[in-house]
This record gives structure tokens, sequence and C-alpha cells, in this order.
């Protein structure tokens, strides 16, 4: 099956800083989502994003799929940025089934 | 309005028992899911399902069933609940058999 990995593993940072976090896959894809579970467990969506660069606020996700690659970028980072961030593909041909990414966990302190 | 709501929020359970979680979803959506995340936070699939077709992860035990009423349901049934089935199980669900999936709020199956 298709390989997802996250980096990195764990990132703390202090609120007001930017960071990218990192998605690669191992084969062509048809779907790619970017969730972030917050403290409570809940998956909230963030992008849709197949391909291409997409803004929202703070947020931005970049995937760029010939190189089996998706950026996030999270600047200005509050407190409730905190949580694990991931990133999930669907394989071309595979009924849509997500594979995710083992998750980077962000901790952003005040 | 919630859109993909998952009953019950915690269940707590004996070994060898059987079991259901229920998923509504109020977007319309033709496709549901059931993913499961253990204790690392890591989540897998376990089903894809529409009305025309059932796609079931290899990896998925046949104590686990899907039962869909309507298209606006995704059960999941349990049979011989064992201790590693302890996780937190999220429903899906998705517009067509492409296309953005948005979850339910997980219900944390807890088996003793």
């Amino acid at each position: 099956g298709i390989q997802v990995e996250q980096s990195p593993p764990d990132l703390i940072l202090q609120e007001g800083a930017n960071s990218t976090l990192r998605c690669n896959f191992s084969d062509s894809v048809n779907n790619l989502q970017w969730f972030h579970q917050n403290p409570w467990g809940q998956l909230i969506n963030l992008f849709y994003i197949p391909s291409g660069t997409k803004q929202n606020g703070r947020l931005s996700a970049t995937t760029v799929a010939t190189e089996r690659y998706s950026l996030l970028y999270i600047s200005s980072s509050q407190t409730t940025d905190s949580g694990v961030y991931f990133c999930a593909v669907e394989r071309v041909n595979a009924g849509n089934m997500l594979t995710f990414g083992g998750g980077t966990r962000l901790m952003v302190k005040p | 309005d919630t859109a993909v709501s998952q009953t019950p929020k915690y269940l707590v359970t004996q070994m060898g028992n059987d079991k259901s979680i229920k998923c509504e979803q109020n977007l319309g959506h033709d496709t549901m899911y059931w993913y499961k995340q253990d204790s690392k936070k890591f989540l897998k699939i376990m089903f894809s399902y529409n009305n025309k077709e059932l796609i079931i992860n290899e990896t998925v035990p046949n104590r686990f069933s899907p039962k869909s009423p309507d298209k606006a349901h995704l059960n999941l049934h349990i049979n011989s609940l064992e201790l590693g089935d302890s996780a937190v199980y999220f429903c899906a669900s998705s517009p067509h058999w492409n296309g953005e999936q948005y979850f339910g709020p997980g219900t944390r199956l807890t088996v003793t």
C-alpha cells in the first residue's frame, strides 16, 4: 500500500512563530487532505488539496503531486493551533479510502 | 446542525460482548466510512461503503461488520469484543466515491 510520512513528528513553538509541516507520499494520489485533531479529539478539515495551493486565514497548503509531497504552513501561531496535524491521501483507484500519516504533534506555548 | 454524528460518545464493555456504534450524516453524501484510531493516534481505514459497493480493508477482522439501513446511516457492529478493539472509532462521509471526507466526533470504545 501507499506510504505516508509526516515531519517533524513533534514541534514546539512560541506563540506568534511560523512553521511548515511536511507530508511525503509514495504513490500517485487522487485526494489529499489535511486535518487538525484538537485536544478534544475532533478531526477538523483544514484543506482538501490534491494539487495546487490554497489559503485559509493563517493557514495555507501546497501540494506538488508530481513530486509526491504536500506542505502545510501555519503563520503567527496561536495556542489554539495546538494538537495533532494529519495528512491523509487516497491512492488512485483505492475507493476513496484515506491512508493517514503518523501526524505532527504541535504545541504552541503562550 | 451536526453534519456527521455518532452515538454513543463513550462505550465501555466487557470482552466477548457484541456492540454497535451508530453513525448518521445529514450532508446528503453517498459514501460513508469507518476509521479506527489506536492508542498511538494512528488512524486506519476499516470500510468504505455506498449503496452499490462495500470495500473492506483486508486487515479488518470479520468480527467487524458495517450495516447501512439507508444512505444517511452506517452503523458498525462488533462481535465477540477483544481487548485490542479498544480504540476511538470515527465515522466519515463524502459526496461520492471521491471528494473531501468529513468526520464525526468519534466513539471511544473501551473493552475490559
